[in-house]
């Protein structure tokens, strides 16, 4: 079965400092697509970063980037220069090519703290 | 680019009748559209798989008669809960995912969400 795990419910990091948010996944599969999701408090889900298995170069997206470590099958969310706005849940998720069905792991709670 | 809208953001009604919701990508066309189910405090939860121009996919326990989706255009898909009860009052979210060949494909974009109560 195709999981995703964020082992990290809840989290906490100072304004300005810089946080990893983990995530792990497990397919059989060789082309998928992973992707971090933010749901702020009105939750609208907002696409943080995206990344291509077949790619080994980790996106980056301003103050967010990635470290895709495809054979560990490990996903993980590094904000810097953390700001209030990002106070939000994060979600993991991943789908394989052509399939359409995402997979989403269970959240992490991200509180910035003034 | 790539805004999905969601109407109505906020619905109450009274058990027994039916509401529904609209999903619209704003920007771009959408073969597939998806509904999800959010609990408080929980992950998204697939309802369904909508495709333009066939017959929704459900997904296991997901009552088909009760949650009819329509995806009549490339761009709009609507969810009706129909005979509405309160156990079905919930965070209703939609999403949609640009047509292949198009950039964002394999992407969904999601809606900001449907606060449904049933009385």
């Amino acid at each position: 079965a195709q999981t995703v795990t964020q082992s990290q419910p809840e989290m906490s990091v100072q304004e300005a400092e810089t946080v990893t948010l983990s995530c792990t996944y497990d397919t059989s599969e060789n082309n998928y697509y992973l992707f971090w999701y933010k749901q702020p408090p009105s939750r609208q889900m907002i696409l943080v970063i995206r990344q291509e298995a077949y790619k080994q170069q980790n996106a980056t997206e301003n103050r967010f980037s990635v470290n895709f470590q495809k054979a560990a099958k490990s996903f993980s969310l590094k904000i810097s220069d953390s700001q209030l706005g990002d106070t939000a849940m994060y979600f993991c998720a991943f789908i394989t090519s052509g399939t359409y069905k995402y997979i989403f792991g269970t959240g992490t709670r991200l509180k910035v703290l003034a | 680019g790539a805004v999905v809208s969601q109407h109505p953001s906020r619905v109450i009604c009274k058990s027994g009748t039916s509401v529904k919701i609209e999903c619209r990508s704003l920007d771009f066309q959408a073969t597939t559209m998806f509904w999800y189910r959010q609990f408080p405090k929980q992950s998204l939860m697939l309802m369904a798989t909508s495709n333009e121009g066939s017959k929704a996919t459900y997904e296991q326990g997901v009552e088909k008669d009760k949650f009819l989706i329509n995806h009549a255009s490339l761009t709009l898909s609507t969810l009706t809960v129909t005979s509405a009860h309160p156990e079905d009052s919930s965070f209703y979210i939609c999403s949609a995912e640009p047509a292949p060949g198009t950039q964002g494909t394999d992407t969904q974009y999601f809606g900001p969400g449907t606060r449904l109560t049933v009385l």
